[in-house]
């Protein structure tokens, strides 16, 4: 267990709908990261937090926005859903400002059917 | 573009043989290399890492081997046992402006028989 929480576990919705995924990351970790992973394009970073901050933005669709609160939780919102964006998504977390040495740990992912 | 290259795309290893997957890098401002583990139905997990200082390290059965001048790095893990079989992900990521965004190779499905 990394000590990453996400839900909903899976999740099916409809195109053209919204849909919010949300990601705890592990006590006392400040960064929070968005990978999406699909069977054609493999594991791909969307988008970074550092403290509620955006921090780094990767290959993110428009209709995709993210933020990170006080809290440090993080939610993804994904909107105006496509078929193509059936995937896994994987928050993952970690401890200081995002430099390339953290070990990010990954939570379980939430499975996303668009139908 | 893809950043990392990783092959084979799928192994199959007896019991007690070596399994090796090689990855690719073409941008030289990478200086981190971690290797990931995921088994179906969960998320990556941190298996080991490498710095390009060094050209090899080795934790237990697993060791990244790492050329610097080839922009070449390879995992090998020796006395394979079928509790290996996962799909493994080579990744690579660079310091700059402190931020950590991994860019993973496509992966590597591992079975090992007994």
């Amino acid at each position: 267990d990394s000590g990453v929480t996400q839900t909903p576990k899976h999740l099916i919705t409809a195109t053209g709908q919204r849909v919010t995924l949300r990601c705890s990351p592990r006590s006392g970790d400040l960064s929070v990261y968005w990978y999406q992973q699909s069977l054609d394009q493999g594991l791909q970073f969307l988008i970074q937090y550092y403290n509620g901050e955006e921090r780094a933005k990767g290959n993110i669709l428009e209709r995709f926005s993210a933020q990170q609160f006080p809290d440090l939780h993080s939610e993804l919102n994904l909107s105006s859903l496509e078929l193509g964006d059936s995937a896994l998504y994987f928050c993952a977390s970690s401890g200081l400002a995002g430099g390339s040495t953290d070990t990010q740990y990954f939570g379980p992912g939430t499975r996303l059917t668009v139908l | 573009q893809q950043q990392v290259k990783q092959s084979p795309q799928s192994l199959i290893v007896q019991k007690g043989g070596i399994s090796i997957i090689n990855c690719a890098y073409e941008n030289t401002a990478f200086d981190y290399f971690p290797w990931y583990q995921q088994f179906p139905g969960k998320g990556p997990a941190l298996l080991i890492a490498i710095r390009p200082d060094v050209s090899e390290k080795k934790e237990g059965r697993f060791t990244i081997s790492f050329n610097k001048s080839a922009k070449q790095f390879s995992l090998h893990i020796m006395d394979s046992q079928p509790g290996d079989s996962a799909t493994y992900f080579c990744a690579a990521t660079s310091w700059g402006g402190s931020q950590g965004n991994l860019i993973f190779g496509k992966g590597t499905k591992l079975s090992v028989k007994p």
